[in-house]
């Protein structure tokens, strides 16, 4: 069955550590992948995407991410965490079929930041 | 361009009453999904509307109902409301490309 992963519920990491948060898939052919941040109470902001390429791509606030085919992977990395970072995490992926699309969600990290 | 918008943003019915939520999308988008998310469930696809015809269908049962206007407004209606539906209802739309951009969602309680 399709599915996406994020292993992990919930992160803390100090102001100005690296990060990274891991995503999996499950899907028969390669999907389009995303990364979406949702601070509290608010709506989920796209972060980055990758749909074919460069397996690393770059996004806003500093994030980057890198496709792994081999591991069916999409891990989101950022080299130095603000407190501004501290939200939950979505990872995405999306099927195309003909003109429609099959997006699924992961469960989503929580990602605090300690001062 | 403007983001998408939800409206109202906060709403609060009691058990067996119906609500109505909307979604305006980003200009020229045509595709709007709509969204359950909950502590316990997560993000949950409710349905996709393209050009006013439903295109995708989420696992809920029927006292979810959808609609697409032909501005590509969309409205989402729930029927005799339970605890179970306090929720927040995400609407998403999408234009050429194959992400999606969320509105701020409507906090839906029931009592």
């Amino acid at each position: 069955a399709q599915s996406v992963t994020q292993p992990d519920i919930h992160i803390t990491v100090s102001e100005g550590a690296s990060l990274e948060l891991r995503c999996n898939y499950s899907y028969g052919a390669t999907p389009y992948l995303f990364w979406y941040v949702q601070s509290p109470g608010q709506g989920l902001q796209l972060l980055l995407k990758y749909f074919s390429g460069d397996t690393l791509v770059q996004g806003i606030k500093g994030f980057e991410a890198e496709f792994k085919r081999s591991q069916s992977s999409f891990n989101l990395r950022k080299p130095s965490v603000h407190w501004s970072d501290a939200a939950e995490y979505f990872c995405a992926v999306s099927v195309a079929y003909g003109n429609n699309n099959d997006m699924r969600f992961g469960a989503g990290t929580r990602l605090t930041v300690k001062p | 361009k403007a983001g998408v918008t939800q409206t109202p943003r906060y709403l609060i019915k009691t058990r067996g009453q119906q609500v109505t939520l909307s979604c305006s999308p980003i200009s020229g988008h045509r595709s709007v999904s709509w969204y359950q998310q909950t502590p316990g469930q997560g993000l949950q696809f409710l349905f996709e509307y393209f050009s006013e015809t439903q295109r995708n269908k989420g696992n809920f049962p029927g006292r979810f109902s959808g609609r697409q206007f032909s501005n590509s407004r969309s409205e989402m209606n729930v029927s005799t409301l339970e605890l179970g539906d306090s929720a927040l209802y995400l609407c998403a739309s999408q234009g050429q490309g194959y992400e999606q951009y969320f509105g701020p969602g409507t906090r839906l309680t029931v009592t």
